[in-house]
């Protein structure tokens, strides 16, 4: 069964739109951890954040932003002000006790234009 | 500049060579690991070192051959490969092996199969 599901396969935003892009996961566990990445066309993984189950606080870095919400099962991710360098594959990814393995979302492509 | 540097960045083989891909890291990191990821699709877990030694292998085919000479370097030999080996090989660290751990990727190496 899919763990991470990132409905959203494609996004194409005017820059300086904000954009949300969807996570939600599926764990038995009540310690897990959940990571955003994002990979440029350039192809390396860029590591963006890291929240553990028991911490529901949102976070901002700048113009990221992320909402936990454990109710709902949703990791989500907004971008505000987009800009053309955001421009990447977003991927959700969840770790758990049930195995070992980093589960990736299928990703979401976001394309950021002038 | 990514932390985890990645060797050759492109790779053209054909079927009957032998060749490695190198993955060097120095922040000291415990776990490496290899992914390999098709066009469009998440990364898929290889295989992951341990304190230099094997902890997991993902069933991948022994074409595809780990090794880990030091904490900082990590190599995957590769001989005989079919064309469906195509892919992006991405090399990551963490701190140590565990699932809060957040992994830091390499810009991958881009392997094409003759």
């Amino acid at each position: 069964a899919q763990k991470v599901t990132q409905a959203q396969t494609e996004i194409s935003v005017v820059e300086k739109e904000d954009v949300t892009l969807d996570c939600v996961y599926e764990t038995r566990d009540t310690t897990y951890y959940l990571f955003w990445y994002k990979q440029p066309p350039s192809g390396e993984l860029v590591f963006l954040i890291r929240r553990n189950s028991f911490d529901e606080q949102n976070e901002i870095s700048g113009r990221y932003s992320w909402n936990f919400q454990k109710s709902t099962s949703s990791f989500n991710f907004t971008i505000t002000a987009s800009q053309v360098v955001d421009s990447a594959v977003y991927f959700c990814a969840l770790s758990d006790y049930s195995g070992y393995a980093l589960n990736f979302g299928k990703g979401t492509s976001l394309l950021v234009t002038p | 500049d990514t932390e985890v540097t990645q060797t050759p960045k492109h790779l053209v083989m054909g079927m009957t060579n032998k060749k490695s891909l190198k993955c060097e890291q120095h922040m000291g990191h415990r776990a490496m690991y290899w992914y390999k990821q098709k066009a469009k699709k998440p990364p898929e877990l290889m295989f992951v070192y341990s304190y230099e030694k094997l902890s997991i292998n993902e069933s991948v085919p022994s074409r595809f051959s780990p090794e880990c000479p030091n904490s900082s370097l990590l190599n995957l030999h590769l001989h005989a490969l079919q064309p469906e080996d195509s892919a992006l090989y991405l090399c990551a660290s963490s701190p140590r092996e565990g699932v809060d751990q957040p992994q830091h990727f390499g810009d991958g190496t881009r392997l094409s199969i003759l």
